[in-house]
């Protein structure tokens, strides 16, 4: 069964370093997600991207991030200056459309921790 | 704004039935879904429902009332596996997450 795949799995930086988190969305889907959850925390949203794009973004999803479709296969989410209060699973998810009718895929997440 | 509210924990017996509820109050909707997590783990889809009623899959049910803005997850026949967080959340094009119920099935 194709899955969504990440890596690192764990990523450990230092505060104010830049981190890039990478994912590869399942080959045929075309709307891709990324959400964080802080430890003890709900699952949040962050960026929606499509066709190149960024569909939506929310308040989270401030000047220190940015996200980027370098190759067909690849979808990263960049942090430019790590705060400690970015540690977080951040969750990578894709779909094949944006409606109801077809659930979002996670990938396993990685863990960063800002020291 | 989004609001989703589900109950913090549960915990039933082997065997029994479990119903999680879920209330919603969101600037959009687009269906909702319902997700496991285990500790430490990404979320796995387990139900969704658009229009208003009962969706069944296997040991897992689903109800939807838009009206009400509100549904439950049944999970009957429970299994020792199936202690971990369950997530209600509402697509808006987008997943809005509630907190999470915990579920503790013990024997």
């Amino acid at each position: 069964e194709p899955e969504v795949t990440q890596t690192p799995s764990h990523q450990v930086t230092q505060m104010g370093q830049e981190v890039i988190l990478r994912c590869v969305p399942i080959s045929n889907h075309l709307y891709f997600y990324w959400y964080r959850q802080i430890l003890g925390q709900k699952v949040e949203f962050l960026v929606s991207f499509y066709n190149n794009e960024i569909s939506e973004k929310s308040e989270i999803f401030d000047d220190q991030f940015s996200v980027e479709r370098p190759d067909g296969s690849n979808f990263t989410l960049k942090i430019r200056s790590t705060k400690l209060e970015d540690s977080a699973m951040y969750f990578c998810a894709s779909s094949e459309r944006e409606d109801s009718l077809f659930e979002q895929y996670f990938g396993p997440g990685t863990r960063l921790t800002v020291t | 704004g989004q609001n989703i509210d589900q109950p913090t924990e549960m915990t039933a017996t082997e065997g029994a039935i479990v119903q999680i509820n879920c209330t919603y109050q969101t600037s959009g909707f687009n269906g909702l879904f319902w997700y496991q997590q285990h500790a430490g783990e990404a979320p796995t889809f387990l139900s969704y429902n658009v229009l208003d009623g009962l969706e069944e899959k296997g040991r897992f049910s689903s109800f939807l009332s838009r009206s009400k803005g509100y549904s439950y997850l049944l999970l009957k026949e429970l299994q020792m596996k199936d202690s971990a967080s369950y997530l209600c959340a509402v697509n808006d094009y987008k997943l809005s997450f509630g907190a999470g119920t915990t579920v503790t099935v013990r024997a």
